[in-house]
């Protein structure tokens, strides 16, 4: 079955302890994006990846790390997370840049 | 900063009404557009892409409209199971930067009512 998926799915942290939500897709596909999604603000992008190694900050990318060291995987990192990060995040994929896109079921993150 | 906009209602209708949502957009580079539907703590899935000559999916049907930069969205004979968030998607793409912007709508809230 195609699809994205994330782990975990629930996680509840301290400020602080560094975190790894990750984030896998089995479509081949070439772009790969982290967006949270808060309320009132609506979904906002945080990193995207356009390719193996290739990464580039979207519109919130403060507090975040990514990597793309292959193809299927696109790991958020929070290595000092803070409470301001308590959102819900999802992972998302698509063929291409301008394509639809595919979204993991989202990882629901509270920093206390 | 480019912005896309949406009407984030609640539209609460009536089983079987028209319903008709707008999504405006400010970057005239805009390329690519869709509409995905988000159910509560789920994540939004593609209800359809937006093609500049209009398309129409069973009940729904989607327009773009490049001169007044917005998308539309319009459902018929809606059903209970239509409730949902409706977010709209601009996406942009620069090539003197070599970077594109993908923008969420913030998202149009409906309700069909028995």
């Amino acid at each position: 079955e195609a699809q994205v998926t994330q782990n975990p799915r629930y996680l509840i942290t301290v400020t602080g302890k560094k975190l790894t939500v990750t984030c896998s897709q089995n479509m081949n596909h070439e772009y790969m994006s982290w967006y949270r999604q808060d309320p009132g603000l609506g979904l906002r992008q945080i990193y995207y990846s356009m390719n193996v190694e290739v990464t580039d900050k979207g519109d919130v990318p403060e507090g975040y790390k990514v990597s793309r060291k292959e193809k299927r995987n696109f790991p958020l990192i929070l290595e000092s997370p803070s409470p301001n990060q308590t959102s819900l995040y999802f992972c998302a994929s698509s063929l291409e840049w301008r394509s639809e896109q595919y979204f993991g079921p989202g990882t629901r993150l509270t920093v206390t | 900063r480019k912005e896309v906009e949406q009407d984030p209602g609640p539209f609460n209708v009536p089983e079987g009404a028209t319903v008709a949502f707008n999504c405006t957009y400010s970057n005239s580079a805009s390329q690519s557009f869709f509409w995905y539907r988000q159910d509560c703590r789920k994540e939004p899935k593609l209800l359809m892409s937006v093609y500049s000559s209009g398309n129409e999916d069973g009940r729904f049907t989607a327009q773009l409209n490049r001169a007044s930069q917005y998308i539309s969205l319009l459902i018929r004979d809606s059903k209970l199971s239509d409730s949902a968030t409706y977010l709209c998607v601009v996406v942009a793409w620069f090539s003197g930067a070599g970077s594109y912007q993908l923008t969420f709508g913030k998202g149009t809230k409906l309700s069909v009512i028995p």
